[in-house]
């Protein structure tokens, strides 16, 4: 089956520690996202990669880091210069930049 | 700046009671229109789209959406909804660019 995969499903970090998120992708798509949500905030873009080896920050870019490698696979860092990290976090793919998206199962991340 | 205004955070409804959700943006120009939901427990998934052609929508699961381009709406719509319909629901917007702009969402409720 085509889909995204998300590893872990929930994660606990202590501060001070970066944390890296994995987002795996067999759909063949060229775009990929990786979104944080917050109740009664929707979806908020950290960063995007519209090819492999490009990616660009999104509205809340900060105290995160992503790298684009291979055309399936977008891994999120969060380091400990982010202040409020605890948070669901959603990886997405799309054909294009302007298409419908198709979401990851999400990793929940606690900072304890 | 682009946004995307969903009027209810959160709406409670009988069983085979009629569904209106709203959706409003602000921008002038071309715009790729979504609605996506997230069941309990499950990925945020496409519900409908629009991008051109006739502006009245259906989607999965009895669910349609009217995009009425002079008031920059995008009105989610079934006429009557069941237990298995309670969700959140995201209105989102491409305005050609990168970038799709998420509203807050809505959950629904549904007594039974």
């Amino acid at each position: 089956d085509g889909g995204i995969t998300q590893s872990p499903k929930y994660l606990f970090r202590k501060e001070g520690q970066n944390v890296t998120l994995s987002c795996e992708q067999n759909l063949n798509h060229d775009a990929m996202y990786w979104y944080r949500q917050d109740p009664g905030q929707g979806l908020r873009l950290i960063y995007y990669s519209q090819i492999v080896n490009d990616f660009q920050k999104g509205d809340i870019a900060e105290g995160y880091s992503v790298s684009r490698e291979k055309k399936e696979s977008f891994p999120l860092t969060v380091t400990s210069a982010q202040k409020n990290p605890t948070a669901f976090y959603l990886c997405a793919s799309s054909i294009g930049l302007q298409n419908e998206q198709f979401f990851g199962p999400g990793t929940r991340l606690t900072v304890l | 700046a682009q946004s995307v205004s969903q009027h209810n955070h959160h709406v409670i409804l009988s069983e085979a009671a009629s569904l209106e959700l709203g959706c409003n943006y602000s921008y002038g120009g071309t715009v790729n229109l979504f609605w996506y939901v997230q069941y309990p427990g499950q990925h945020l998934q496409l519900l409908l789209k629009y991008f051109s052609g006739d502006p009245l929508v259906k989607g999965i699961k009895g669910f349609e959406a009217e995009f009425i381009k002079s008031k920059f709406s995008f009105n989610l719509r079934k006429p009557s909804v069941q237990w298995s319909d309670a969700a959140e629901y995201f209105c989102a917007v491409n305005t050609g660019g990168f970038k799709t702009i998420f509203g807050a969402g809505t959950r629904l409720f549904v007594k039974a």
